[in-house]
């Protein structure tokens, strides 16, 4: 089973479209959640952190259910600039002084279109 | 801001030849890191490098991996005999830690072709 895994779309909307995107994760003793923004051939970038409380940023909400070890990222009002790979990622576990590395998915792609 | 620096953006080797990947991370970062992305594929951890030796390393950084911190400013990761298949996009990234993860800047990467 993939550690991290998501719908690879692509997501195709217009503007001003809601869109969701989904993840599940394997390791039940994961510790910390992400959403990523991977722009094409560039360098990812943190969207967002993701609480099980729900968290929002402007128009972005992100989820998280522990007991259905699932993510979720919910983009309002969908602009042009919106339009990249969006990837779930997981932190597995602590342990001792490690940081802990990032598990990526592989991404879902939103194309945004006028 | 603060920008972690990777050096070359594209390098082109011969299958066999070695190749050392360069990274100036943020100065007051304490953890280090290189992940590689194949074309289409997701991105993947290498290595974390902590107080000047490895933390954490995944299955993909065999023996013709290996991580070096030579002066205390670059963090470089050297492929001893390149294979086609090691052809991919290398991200180098650094955190002061204590960021639970938040902290990361990934640099903008070096495309790595072997021909």
């Amino acid at each position: 089973r993939k550690e991290v895994e998501q719908d690879p779309g692509p997501f195709n909307v217009p503007e001003g479209a809601t869109v969701a995107f989904n993840c599940t994760y394997s390791n039940s003793a994961s510790q910390s959640f992400f959403w990523y923004r991977q722009d094409c051939r560039k360098e990812p970038k943190l969207l967002m952190s993701v609480y099980s409380s729900g968290n929002e940023d402007g128009r972005f909400t992100a989820q998280l259910n522990r007991a259905s070890q699932y993510i979720s990222l919910l983009i309002r009002d969908s602009k042009l600039s919106d339009s990249a790979t969006y990837l779930c990622v997981v932190i597995p576990a602590w342990y001792g002084g490690s940081q802990g590395n990032l598990i990526f998915g592989k991404g879902t792609k939103l194309s945004v279109k006028p | 801001e603060p920008e972690v620096t990777q050096t070359p953006s594209h390098q082109v080797t011969q299958m066999g030849q070695e190749v050392i990947l360069r990274c100036v991370p943020i100065s007051n970062h304490l953890y280090f890191y290189w992940y590689r992305q194949i074309l289409g594929q997701k991105v993947e951890f290498l290595v974390s490098f902590y107080n000047n030796e490895i933390s954490e390393k995944s299955e993909i950084f065999d023996d013709q991996f290996s991580v070096e911190r030579p002066d205390g400013s670059n963090f470089t990761l050297k492929i001893r005999s390149t294979k086609l298949e090691d052809s991919a996009m290398y991200f180098c990234a650094s955190s002061p830690g204590g960021g639970g993860g938040r902290d990361y800047t990934f640099g903008s990467g070096t495309r790595l072709t072997v021909v």
